[in-house]
């Protein structure tokens, strides 16, 4: 089975810390996906990966960057977080069949 | 962007009973995705239908697809309780595999 595991079930930070979310999946994919999750919206893109050190911006990438150094690994990097950053996050790696994997999500609270 | 849009948004049924969604997008697609959610977890893949295909089955989930409409349903069978959970669609919208999502749809299934 594939498994995608990150870092954090929960995360508390204050306002203007930098905040790291790692991301690692166990089975040799290249897309990679952040997404974060609120009520009434679903899910939004915020950067994918599909190779090592590529990648590209989804569709709120504002506030966020990205790394990606290994191929199994991708991390959502908060600069300065805000109290608008407070969300579910939720990283995926996609195979080859289309499915995407989840992880089980960080949920995380800017105060 | 949010792509899809799923109806209805909430859903109350008892054991037994089929559960049906919908759910409507707006671009030409590759392919559609539904997923589940239980509650505060990461998305589990459930189906994915091609846009050159009409309807699809997997155990007792049904899915049909309409590009003409731009719209596609998601049938659940003789619901349990473990179905319980929150359904998305997500639209694959180009070679990279980025996925959108509609807002959900939230099933209650009642022993």
């Amino acid at each position: 089975d594939v498994k995608v595991t990150q870092s954090s079930r929960y995360l508390v930070k204050r306002t203007g810390e930098k905040v790291f979310l790692e991301c690692v999946q166990d089975m040799d994919h290249e897309n990679m996906f952040w997404y974060r999750q609120d009520p009434g919206l679903g899910l939004r893109l915020i950067y994918f990966s599909y190779d090592v050190k590529m990648k590209e911006k989804g569709d709120i990438p504002e506030g966020y960057s990205v790394s990606r150094e290994k191929k199994e690994r991708f991390s959502l990097i908060l600069e300065s977080a805000s109290t608008n950053q407070t969300s579910m996050y939720l990283c995926a790696s996609r195979s080859g069949t289309n499915k995407q994997y989840f992880g089980p999500g960080t949920r995380l609270t800017v105060t | 962007s949010q792509q899809g849009e799923e109806d209805p948004q909430a859903l109350s049924i008892q054991e037994g009973e089929n559960a049906t969604m919908n759910c409507s997008y707006k671009t030409s697609i590759n392919n559609l995705q539904w997923y589940r959610q239980n509650s505060g977890r990461g998305l589990v893949h459930l189906i994915l239908i091609r846009s050159n295909e009409r309807e699809k089955h997997s155990g007792r989930l049904r899915v049909t697809l309409d590009t003409s409409k731009k719209s596609s349903s998601l049938l659940i069978t003789a619901s349990r309780a473990a179905d319980t959970a929150s359904y998305f669609c997500a639209t694959e919208i180009d070679s990279w595999g980025k996925l959108q999502f509609g807002a959900g749809t939230q099933v209650v299934v009642t022993p």
